[in-house]
């Protein structure tokens, strides 16, 4: 069974880019979409986008102007940017899995809580 | 982009109750592109049910699904103490795939 887990920092001043990485362990990187989502304290849950192993991306609009998303095979790593942070950027943020076919995402990380502070 | 509008927001019931949880979606979605989930405090979300109606691997029976075009609905037919929990739906249709806003079942 596949497992994820997300690294980065867990402050971030405003302005700046917060930037996650989520490790694959335990399993292959194909064929999944690899997504990130994040929740607010408090709030529910935001979808962000995904990075497909090939590499191709897909953002939410409400985000696509300051995200970036990349893939790391060799790594088994994928990777989540978000530039000019402001506190609403605050959140736990998740990295996911869905393997192709399947339609929902069924492997999940801890989850990591960002704030955004100066 | 598809909005999905979960109901009630929040309900408080009592252990052995019978729970219907709402989703619709603002489009018509394909039911094999419907999920819901299952989250405790601080915990990540945990499927419960794909394709509208299908349980995920190792989901009491107690949880069904059901629906088609807009309306879906999540069942638990006897609550135990740890279905206390919020729920989530989610689309996988056209992009972005949202989620619905949650509904919070409390213990009265």
């Amino acid at each position: 069974q596949v497992q994820l887990q997300e690294s980065g920092p867990r402050l971030v001043k405003p302005s700046e880019t917060l930037s996650l990485t989520c490790n694959v362990s335990a399993g292959s990187m194909s064929p999944y979409y690899w997504s990130w989502i994040r929740q607010p304290p408090g709030k529910g849950l935001e979808w962000i986008g995904y990075v497909y192993y090939s590499g191709s991306t897909n953002y939410s609009p409400s985000l696509k102007s300051r995200v970036t998303m990349a893939v790391d095979t060799a790594q088994n790593q994928f990777s989540l940017k978000v530039r000019s942070v402001t506190a609403a950027d605050t959140a736990v943020y998740y990295c996911a899995g869905r393997r192709r076919g399947h339609y929902y995402m069924d492997v999940w990380g801890k989850g990591t809580t960002v704030t955004v502070s100066s | 982009e598809t909005v999905l509008t979960q109901s009630p927001g929040s309900l408080s019931l009592s252990p052995g109750e019978r729970v219907t949880l709402s989703c619709r979606a603002s489009q018509s979605v394909d039911s094999d592109y419907l999920a819901w989930y299952q989250q405790k405090p601080g915990q990540a979300p945990r499927v419960l049910i794909y394709g509208a109606s299908t349980r995920a691997t190792g989901i009491p029976d107690r949880f069904s699904g059901s629906g088609s075009g807009t309306d879906f609905t999540l069942t638990i037919s006897r609550l135990e103490p740890e279905d206390f929990a919020v729920y989530y739906c989610q689309h996988f249709g056209n992009s972005p795939w949202t989620f619905g806003q949650g509904t919070k079942v409390e213990i009265k």
